[in-house]
């Protein structure tokens, strides 16, 4: 099915521990998003890409990677997840500049 | 200083009625405006666009943008318990050039519609 899918949907997890939610898209967006969730702090902005191989903070990095190897593919890795990182976590995609978001489902990560 | 504010709610309107949502918005240079619509447990979905002063229609709802006055607002005529979300205004802070688009949304306004 076309759009914008994230994987996965939920996930529990420990301090300390790798975590790598994956988005895909099939609308062939140059740019993609990812952003978190929470209450009191609406959306924040962790990272994006304009096309692959080209990624570049956003507001709230720290603990974050990514990688974009592949126009439909937007990984995100938490390298060692902290209990402040428990979130909803939204991936986006754009066909231009902007700024016109379609997100996919979110993923919800619990960190204990 | 918040970026973008809205506030947070939450707003109630009986059904029928008309719904206003504001946001306003710091950077004189923000280019682009957006209103999401967001219902519990689901993603941010695009509602309404906005890129020059004066009022956009569609449908039964109206954004209206004034960037003399740096606000941004969101009429919902007509509204309906189906409205019942929350209304996230987002604003491209650095339009153009190398900022990919980037948004940075306010804190979503609580919208209840009661039968």
């Amino acid at each position: 099915d076309a759009g914008i899918t994230q994987s996965p949907r939920y996930k529990i997890t420990e301090t300390g521990r790798q975590v790598t939610l994956m988005c895909h898209q099939t609308w062939s967006h140059s740019y993609m998003f990812w952003y978190r969730q929470d209450l009191g702090h609406g959306l924040r902005l962790i990272y994006y890409s304009a096309a692959a191989d080209i990624t570049d903070k956003g507001e709230v990095p720290d603990g974050y990677v990514v990688s974009r190897s592949k126009t439909e593919n937007f990984p995100l890795t938490l390298e060692s997840a902290t209990r402040s990182q428990t979130s909803v976590y939204f991936c986006a995609s754009s066909r231009s500049l902007r700024g016109e978001l379609f997100f996919g489902e979110g993923s919800r990560l619990t960190v204990l | 200083q918040k970026e973008v504010e809205q506030n947070s709610g939450p707003l109630s309107v009986p059904e029928g009625a008309i719904a206003s949502l504001n946001c306003t918005y710091s950077d004189r240079g923000s280019q682009s405006f957006f209103w999401y619509r967001q219902y519990s447990g689901k993603s941010p979905e695009l509602i309404m666009s906005i890129y020059s002063n004066g009022d956009k229609e569609d449908g039964r709802f109206t954004a209206q943008l004034n960037k003399a006055s740096q606000y941004v607002s969101l009429l919902i005529r007509d509204s309906q318990p189906s409205d019942s979300a929350t209304y996230l205004c987002a604003v491209n802070i650095e339009g153009g050039g190398t900022s990919y688009g980037k948004l940075t949304f306010g804190q979503g306004t609580i919208l209840t519609v009661h039968p």
